[in-house]
């Protein structure tokens, strides 16, 4: 079955970098977009970056463009999002999600990995 | 401010037919579609309904969804204890960027 595993979070001070991982198993991961989605405690879901199957095509929110740098690689089905001069609020849960089409031709996030909580603070 | 609009809150009792509305604009919901998501608390969102009004395989027909202009809508009938969650509505905007809604909790009474 399709399964994304994040890790690399923790505590880190602001101004700080830090890389996240998603390892993806069960589908062909080369083959697939992938998101990074994120959700600060207690608050909503917020859409962080997009790369493409081949990892030629990256998009970025504005709250995020100029620090964080999606990256994949297909040879270790792994997607990658480094994150540097983190601010408070970057503390969130981050998710990657694979997006898929519907047989017509419409785009969708389906499956999403359980998280991993990134906490900014001095 | 989430891009997309939802209501904070919404609550029924057992059986009955509640919805939950998600404003949007040209840029986003008028020219694209709509899913929506559920996250139980202290777990993952789960796609609930993708393309506007279609369901993954697994996810009960009490769920619907559906889309007019720059609004959509989810609809849940029979309302069950285990529907209490949040609900988020997803969409994308011209610059390929993912727009959600800010989420609405839904209480069963």
């Amino acid at each position: 079955q399709v399964q994304l595993v994040e890790s690399g979070g923790g505590v880190v001070q602001p101004g700080r970098s830090l890389r996240l991982s998603c390892a993806a198993s069960g589908f062909s991961f080369s083959s697939y977009a992938i998101h990074w989605v994120r959700q600060a405690p207690g608050k909503g879901l917020e859409w962080v970056a997009l790369i493409s199957y081949d990892g030629r095509n990256k998009y970025y929110a504005d709250s995020v463009k100029g620090r964080f740098t999606i990256s994949r690689d297909n040879s270790k089905n792994t997607l990658y999002l480094q994150m540097n001069s983190l601010r408070a609020e970057d503390t969130a849960v981050y998710y990657c999600a694979r997006g898929s089409y519907d047989v017509s031709g419409y785009y969708y996030v389906d499956y999403w990995g359980q998280g991993t909580l990134v906490s900014v603070s001095s | 401010q989430s891009v997309l609009t939802q209501p904070p809150s919404a609550s029924g009792t057992p059986g009955q037919r509640v919805t939950i509305s998600c404003s949007g604009s040209s840029s986003d919901i008028g020219s694209n579609t709509v899913n929506w998501y559920q996250q139980l608390p202290g777990t993952a969102p789960k796609l609930l309904i993708y393309t506007n009004n279609r369901r993954p395989s697994g996810v009960p027909d009490r769920f619907s969804g559906s889309k007019s202009g720059t609004s959509a809508s989810l609809a849940i009938s029979g309302l069950q204890s285990e529907d209490e969650a949040d609900y988020y509505c997803a969409s994308w905007d011209d610059s390929l960027n993912g727009v959600f809604g800010g989420g609405t909790k839904l209480t069963v009474l």
